[in-house]
């Protein structure tokens, strides 16, 4: 069974940072590109970032491009998301999935909720 | 800056068929960008639906159904039932690696 467990969010005022864990199981984690997919409180579904298998090409929506950072540790099977310069608008649960090439988002986990505010 | 649009609320009867849509802002969406459909229920984690616009995923019932319609891709539900009243998102596969989501569609079944 795949399994994707996140951690790391919590409180982080605007201008700090933060970085968010996500602990896969249950499937070869270096064969599947994963991404980053978050919700402000209310609001719908965006894509954040996305990283290949191996972790040699990473993409970034335009919202954050320059301000997160995407990585894996395939030793590890852990999927990272370093959270720079947040904003108040960057508050939202995110959740790691995986997949994200044409193929979609075929497996979610729980979320975890970051807060930026001061 | 691509738009991917939806229907922002839907209802149905039980027992009766639903169409969602998905679409573009500018442009027609086809199976080039594999819509994905993916089911919420509120404080839960969304449910993956549909890929590569028509093949469902593991569990998912044969009451969901994905095309193409006309310009857009398109989510059916037929018998629909209580607990399909959820949030439905689709996204868009852009190429090089960029999703967009659509806005949403809030299912209400009554």
């Amino acid at each position: 069974e795949v399994q994707l467990l996140e951690s790391g969010g919590g409180l982080a005022q605007p201008g700090g940072s933060m970085r968010l864990s996500c602990v896969a199981s249950g499937f070869t984690f270096r064969s599947y590109a994963m991404s980053w997919v978050r919700q402000a409180p209310g609001k719908g579904l965006e894509w954040v970032s996305l990283i290949s298998g191996t972790g040699g090409d990473t993409y970034y929506a335009d919202f954050v491009q320059g301000r997160f950072t995407i990585s894996r540790d395939n030793s590890k099977n852990t999927l990272s998301l370093q959270m720079d310069s947040l904003r108040a608008e960057d508050t939202a649960v995110y959740y790691c999935t995986r997949g994200g090439l044409s193929w979609g988002f075929d497996n979610w986990g729980q979320g975890t909720l970051v807060t930026v505010s001061s | 800056q691509t738009v991917v649009t939806q229907e922002p609320s839907f209802s149905v009867s039980p027992g009766g068929t639903v169409t969602l849509t998905c679409g573009l802002s500018s442009g027609s969406v086809s199976t080039n960008y594999y819509p994905s459909w993916y089911q919420q229920t509120p404080g839960q984690a969304p449910r993956t639906l549909i890929h590569s616009t028509n093949t469902r995923s593991s569990g998912v019932p044969d009451r969901f159904s994905g095309s193409i319609l006309g310009n857009k891709a398109a989510l059916t539900i037929t018998g629909a039932q209580a607990d399909d009243e959820s949030d439905y998102y689709c996204v868009l596969y852009m190429n090089s690696g960029i999703s967009v989501f659509g806005g949403g569609t809030k299912l209400t079944v009554l």
